[in-house]
């Protein structure tokens, strides 16, 4: 089974440029998150898709981050304007939709994310 | 606003010894503990997922232990070896979040030869 796809690995962006970046989850995974990860921190939630509704974007700064899930399967996270504090490494994970037997609560498998340095 | 926290932050140890970190989370409205190994440039791995009170979980030298009364796990690594260098994340998902993980800052462990 292959895992969790994302791309690119790496990204350097002067600040006020714009980027963007894909991720491919498991196939069949319904459920699809991205995360962002700064340094010495643990990784944030930042928006979560139920097929190709949006299930949770609290955390998500909506003035200058979006994200889409088309049809269900692949998403995309733009960041625009970059600004010097979104230096970070972006994590994109799945779930399948139920809470699976043997009590493993939706686990997630997750991608190898994207570090971007935004300069 | 949930707080899960690790300790310690970090740690270096010589191989073949054995070390344990620390996750404490809210033991209210508790749904699932989870333990993830994070490798640099490689993508987080499952290591257990806990949801009983007591429940202990063995992966080879890892293994971990969960008290949900008092809102604490143990990780354990028996006999650290080089490969096991990493950053170690505990996550907690309440009953009420859904699949919403909410992470620890992790423990970054590296195992000098």
């Amino acid at each position: 089974e292959a895992g969790v796809a994302q791309s690119p690995r790496y990204k350097i962006i002067e600040k006020r440029q714009s980027v963007a970046f894909w991720c491919n989850p498991i196939s069949g995974h319904a459920t699809l998150y991205w995360y962002q990860q700064i340094l010495g921190q643990g990784p944030k939630l930042l928006i979560q898709f139920q097929n190709n509704g949006v299930v949770d974007d609290s955390q998500l700064p909506k003035d200058r981050f979006s994200a889409e899930r088309l049809k269900g399967v692949d998403s995309t996270l733009k960041i625009q304007p970059a600004k010097l504090e979104d230096s970070a490494v972006y994590l994109c994970a799945s779930s399948s939709l139920t809470r699976t037997s043997g009590g493993r609560g939706y686990e997630q498998y997750f991608g190898p994310g994207t570090r971007l340095t935004v300069t | 606003i949930l707080n899960v926290e690790q300790s310690p932050q970090s740690l270096h140890v010589q191989e073949g010894d054995s070390t344990n970190f620390t996750c404490s989370f809210p033991s209210s409205n508790f749904y699932a503990l989870h333990w993830y190994r994070w490798e640099t440039a490689k993508s987080p791995e499952a290591l257990f997922v806990m949801t009983l009170n007591g429940d202990e979980k063995k992966k080879g030298r890892i293994s971990a232990t969960l008290n949900t009364k008092e809102g604490y796990s143990y990780l354990y690594i028996k006999g650290s070896q080089p490969e096991d260098s990493a950053t170690y994340l505990c996550a907690f998902s309440g009953r009420a979040s859904g699949s919403r993980l909410t992470f620890g800052e992790g423990t970054q462990l590296t195992v000098n030869p």
